[in-house]
């Protein structure tokens, strides 16, 4: 089983729509949780931090689930320009693996 | 937050030669770390440059092909040696500062093998 699957998508939605993203990771000693954003040939970008208690950034929401060891992205009203690859990754608990482990990505593209 | 300077951020090479990629902090990090990306693909993690040692491969990766530099904490380049077509990728650099903090990267090189 890999450590942080994503699924791959495409996710193909309107202008408008809410969609939602969820990646499981299968360390449950994991620390800390982010979404990254990635543009077509573009570097990965911080989205957003994941915190227990789940956050709120404008039209995006992240949400933790420890007992399902999974987390999520939320975003709501999408606009083209969300068209992109979110990344999920998962930092170690700092003991043994000290390196964060990236999901493969979910493609999202969203049309007129 | 770190501010990172990789370079060159593209290249198309002849098979069967070299091409050395640097990747400049701002700031010292402990930890960096060389990614290779597919297009359509994952990241995949080259290795950890260690500073002062030699870097840590992951499974896959090798020195003689992928040899790393480290010479101190804000500095590093990776090589991608006697290249081929398939080498053709987005080779980028990250720096890490530990367990609850984001992970920050380089432009990219986006290489493609001739």
């Amino acid at each position: 089983r890999k450590e942080v699957e994503q699924d791959p998508g495409p996710f193909n939605v309107p202008e408008g729509a809410t969609v939602a993203f969820n990646c499981t990771y299968s360390n449950s000693a994991s620390q800390s949780f982010f979404w990254y954003r990635q543009d077509c040939r573009k570097e990965p970008k911080l989205l957003m931090s994941v915190y227990s208690s789940g956050n709120e950034d404008g039209r995006f929401t992240a949400q933790l689930n420890r007992a399902s060891q999974y987390i999520s992205l939320l975003i709501r009203d999408s606009k083209l320009s969300d068209s992109a690859t979110y990344l999920c990754v998962v930092n170690p608990e700092g003991g043994g693996s000290y390196i964060p482990t990236f999901g493969r990505g979910t493609s999202l593209i969203v049309h007129p | 937050s770190a501010v990172i300077s990789q370079k060159p951020s593209r290249d198309i090479c002849q098979r069967g030669t070299s091409l050395t990629i640097q990747c400049q902090v701002d700031s010292q990090v402990t930890m960096m770390f060389w990614y290779r990306q597919q297009p359509g693909q994952s990241l995949t993690l080259i290795a950890t440059a260690n500073q002062g040692s030699e870097a840590t491969y992951e499974s896959g990766f090798v020195i003689d092909k992928f040899p790393i530099s480290r010479p101190n904490l804000t500095f590093s380049t990776l090589t991608v040696s006697n290249m081929s077509p398939e080498d053709s990728s987005i080779y980028l650099c990250s720096v890490y500062r530990g367990t609850y903090t984001e992970a920050f990267f380089g432009q990219g090189t986006r290489l493609t093998v001739v």
